[in-house]
């Protein structure tokens, strides 16, 4: 299995500002992803976030919206950029090794005023 | 394009009840199922992981089962408990894809 830690578990901001959320696992894993949940709603995925690389982002997200870094294994940022209210949701980031089970962070609740 | 489905949207029981969690897909093909549960404002917990080649997969009181040819898959909870509510999600994993396709979700409330 693996651990996942997100930081910070939740924030409130302003309009028109960034948030940098940070995911950390605890073993090395192949596959890291970021996800959008907003209130009653399933899970959306916004990008696969891939080591060393430019991250591969779904319909309707893009890199200026929402950069992704993943530096190495077990660690990938996801910052949400000239934030709205419509940016109000829980974030939550993934963790898997190849066809395994996937894992998942506590998430980061967003306000966005 | 997979699309999962979850039906019912809720669903209340009381207590010490048997209970079974529906999900379908449209894609037959998938590598695996999952199952999750997720606790309101927290992450989801993975339940159970069924492979393509398998059937059944159980742990303590879960037991997930696999149809590909029909498209489904459902979640046997036995005896429930009041520590069991929460919203249950099934997520596809289909070949040359490495993303899970998630339904949208079950809400079960268990009744003391």
């Amino acid at each position: 299995s693996a651990v996942i830690s997100q930081k910070p578990s939740r924030d409130i901001c302003q309009r028109g500002t960034s948030l940098t959320i940070q995911c950390q696992v605890d073993s090395q894993v192949t596959m890291m992803f970021w996800y959008r949940q907003q209130p009653g709603q399933s899970l959306t995925l916004i990008a696969t976030a891939n080591q060393g690389s430019e991250a591969t982002y779904e319909s309707g997200f893009v890199i200026d919206k929402f950069p992704i870094s993943r530096p190495n294994l077990t660690f990938s940022t996801l910052t949400v950029s000239n934030m709205s209210p419509e940016d109000s949701s829980i974030y939550l980031c993934s963790a898997a090794r190849l066809w395994e089970t996937q894992y998942f962070g506590p998430g980061t609740r967003l306000l966005v005023l | 394009k997979q699309e999962v489905t979850q039906i019912p949207a809720a669903l209340s029981v009381p207590e010490g009840e048997n209970l079974v969690l529906n999900c379908s897909f449209t894609d037959s093909a998938i590598y695996n199922l999952q199952w999750f549960r997720q606790d309101p404002g927290k992450g989801l917990t993975s339940l159970l992981l069924i492979q393509s080649s398998q059937r059944e997969q159980t742990s303590g009181r879960l037991n997930a089962s696999l149809d590909k040819s029909s498209g489904r898959s459902t979640l046997y909870i036995a005896a429930s408990q009041p520590g069991d509510s929460a919203t249950y999600l099934c997520a596809a994993l289909n070949f040359g894809n490495e993303k899970l396709t998630f339904g949208t979700g079950t809400r079960l409330t268990i009744i003391p």
